[in-house]
């Protein structure tokens, strides 16, 4: 099955400063590539995702960059706010009708 | 529209005891699913249901049982509960299987066995 790792396990950034957070897939055949968003207490929620036929995509201060050859997928977070303190999952489509998930990231934004 | 409903939010169970996990969707989704959540392993598929009376295995089904007779719900058992079990559970649910829709997750329910 899809084995996706995500790196790091933690990050902390000063507030306005940019926060990256990489995963890779084992799956050549994923083709969707969704981040979910996870506050204190709540369940995950969607916040961008990406397609295997796109290579980038952006909505605000939040990017999704996809590299296929290389099986790497990235999140970007520009002018991070405290608000962006939160976990964030990547996950993978595989074959089939599973979406696997990485560990997970949790990002502090320091004010 | 109250989205993923998911009872209990708290349960403390004893070993061996058995008990379900409640979930429901008012969306008309056909796609349903099970997840836990565990410190440094994210989250990890259970069961899924690709539709009423259809359900399959994910990652780590050991110990766990789902079924689906209606489209709206779709409640995890737990027969005999271990202390390994002890975890947070996430259902979550989508029009179609993962790639065509958005997931939409639940609040999580937090099981602790002893």
């Amino acid at each position: 099955g899809e084995n996706v790792e995500q790196h790091p396990s933690t990050l902390s950034v000063q507030e306005g400063d940019s926060a990256v957070i990489k995963c890779t897939y084992s799956d050549s055949a994923s083709n969707y590539f969704p981040w979910y968003k996870q506050e204190l207490g709540k369940g995950p929620q969607l916040i961008i995702d990406i397609r295997s036929n796109v290579g980038e995509k952006k909505d605000q201060r939040i990017a999704v960059t996809l590299n296929k050859t290389a099986k790497h997928f990235s999140l970007h977070i520009t002018e991070t706010q405290p608000e962006d303190s939160a976990v964030y999952f990547c996950a993978a489509k595989g074959r089939g009708y599973k979406l696997s998930f990485g560990a997970g990231t949790t990002v502090t934004v320091r004010a | 529209n109250a989205g993923v409903t998911q009872t209990p939010k708290f349960q403390v169970l004893k070993t061996g005891q058995s008990m379900t996990l409640q979930c429901a969707q008012d969306m008309n989704h056909e796609y349903m699913s099970w997840y836990r959540q565990d410190p440094g392993m994210g989250l990890r598929l259970i069961h899924y249901s690709v539709g009423a009376g259809i359900t399959d295995q994910g990652e780590v089904p050991n110990g766990y049982n789902v079924s689906r007779s209606t489209t709206e719900d779709f409640p995890l058992r737990l027969l005999s509960a271990a202390p390994s079990q002890t975890s947070v559970y996430f259902c979550a649910s989508s029009y179609s299987p993962p790639g065509a829709n958005v997931l939409t997750f639940g609040a999580g329910s937090r099981l602790t066995v002893l």
